[in-house]
């Protein structure tokens, strides 16, 4: 099984920073990885899929980038409602497409 | 626009059994793969299940299989999820989801709102 494990955990950042948060496959996945955000009480929203493409309606100030095993998502310029969970998910390993760990993001 | 509604959560005893259905709308329900991932208390998402857009294939997570069967009925536009021989580490919002493809890459853009389920006795 392909394992995520996305660092940090947890990070503590203000508005107008700028962030990037890693995610680390156990094997290459070449660019089958997506990336999510998630909110307290709310569903998970698509950000970016296929490592770098963005998703519409996403904010140009979230990016993606990597292949192999490993991969980044960088928000430019945090604004107030970037403040959320952020999860990666493979979806080379067919159908069953697993999930990192999640990495919190605070206001500082 | 695109629509999913997750009902029949609840609390349930364990070793019991619940069915959880997720109503599709806005788009052609028989023409995507559906999943359903949960999310236990405080933790983060899990990977559940998924089923072919013609219910011809089925996979499960290795925590659920032999427990848990997805289904889906394409006329009425709906995927279920029967949950048998129900464990404590089994609660969790369970959440359904859409797979898109968009040059063989594989995401899911769509999510329902989660049923939370309970099991305690």
């Amino acid at each position: 099984d392909i394992q995520l494990t996305q660092s940090p955990s947890s990070l503590s950042a203000s508005v107008g920073d700028r962030v990037t948060i890693t995610c680390r496959a156990s094997q290459s996945i070449s660019r089958y990885l997506n990336w999510y955000q998630q909110k307290p009480g709310k569903a998970p929203k698509l950000l970016i899929y296929a490592a770098s493409s963005l998703q519409s309606g996403v904010p140009s100030r979230f990016s993606g980038s990597g292949s192999g095993t490993d991969f980044t998502l960088t928000i430019s310029s945090l604004e107030r409602e970037d403040f959320a969970t952020y999860y990666c998910q493979q979806s080379y390993s067919t159908p069953m497409y697993t999930f990192g760990q999640g990495t919190k993001l605070e206001i500082k | 626009q695109v629509q999913l509604v997750e009902s029949g959560g609840g609390v349930v005893q364990p070793g019991r059994s619940l069915r959880l259905s997720c109503a599709a709308s806005g788009f052609i329900f028989s023409s995507y793969g559906m999943h359903w991932v949960r999310q236990a208390p405080g933790k983060g998402l899990e990977w559940v299940a998924v089923i072919w857009d013609d219910g011809s294939k089925k996979y499960y997570a290795d925590s659920v299989k032999g427990r848990f069967t997805i289904s889906r009925d394409n006329s009425k536009n709906t995927l279920y999820l029967q949950m048998n021989s129900l464990r404590a580490e089994d609660t969790a919002v369970y959440y359904c989801a859409r797979e898109t493809t968009v040059i063989a890459q594989f995401f899911f853009d769509s999510w329902g709102q989660g049923t939370l389920v309970t099991v305690s006795s």
